[in-house]
């Protein structure tokens, strides 16, 4: 089956400089991949995804790369701000409908230094 | 979107009891998952709970343990049996929706500690 790995596990950056967050995923069915952030007490919510047709996608501070042949994708968080504190995880989906299972990666604790 | 809504929110129990966690959806939905996020950790898959069948279960995760009920469209219970200590985790509800993209959506959680 799929296996996510992600790192680092933490990250610590001043406000206003860029994160990165790195992905790999193992199963080359996989053809979706969306990452969430999850703040303490609240469930994971979705920031942004790609799918394996495209090689990169941006939403104004955030974008997201794929690399299909290194089974590799990144988080990248631009001008990080406070409110971008949080623990953020990439996964990876190996099919493209609605009984899709997600595959998570282990998380990264992001923290945005004032 | 969908609005999910999951009770309790928090719950301590003692050892040896078991929980009923309850998750309700806004809108009819094929497919409920449920997942597992210990303290510190990602979230794992326990099962899969389709509409009018039995739940399928991941690795490492039984039905003796964790039975799920899905009777109807909108709703599904987990049941967290037998607890002891090492089920201390949050517990999360989870549907997916196919348009564009598939986009899983959670429920906030429920917080279980086990004394």
């Amino acid at each position: 089956g799929e296996n996510v790995e992600q790192h680092p596990s933490t990250l610590s950056v001043q406000e206003g400089d860029s994160a990165v967050i790195k992905c790999t995923y193992s199963d080359s069915a996989s053809n979706y991949f969306p990452w969430y952030k999850q703040e303490l007490g609240k469930g994971p919510q979705l920031i942004i995804d790609i799918r394996s047709n495209v090689g990169e996608k941006k939403d104004q501070r955030i974008a997201v790369t794929l690399n299909k042949t290194a089974k590799h994708f990144s988080l990248h968080i631009t001008e990080t701000q406070p409110e971008d504190s949080a623990v953020y995880f990439c996964a990876a989906s190996p099919r493209y409908s609605s009984a899709s299972k997600i595959i998570f990666g282990s998380g990264t604790r992001l923290s945005i230094r004032p | 979107s969908a609005v999910i809504s999951q009770k309790p929110s928090r719950d301590i129990c003692q050892r040896g009891t078991s929980l009923t966690i309850q998750c309700q959806v806004d809108s009819q939905v094929t497919m409920m998952f449920w997942y597992r996020q210990q303290p510190g950790q990602s979230l794992t898959l326990i099962a899969t709970a389709n509409q009018g069948s039995e739940a399928t279960y991941e690795s490492g995760f039984v039905i003796d343990k964790f039975p799920i009920s899905r009777p109807n469209l909108t709703f599904s219970t987990l049941t967290v049996s037998n607890m002891s200590p090492e089920d201390s985790s949050i517990y999360l509800c989870s549907v997916t929706r196919t348009g564009e993209n598939t986009e899983a959506f959670f429920g906030q959680g429920t917080r279980l500690t086990v004394v």
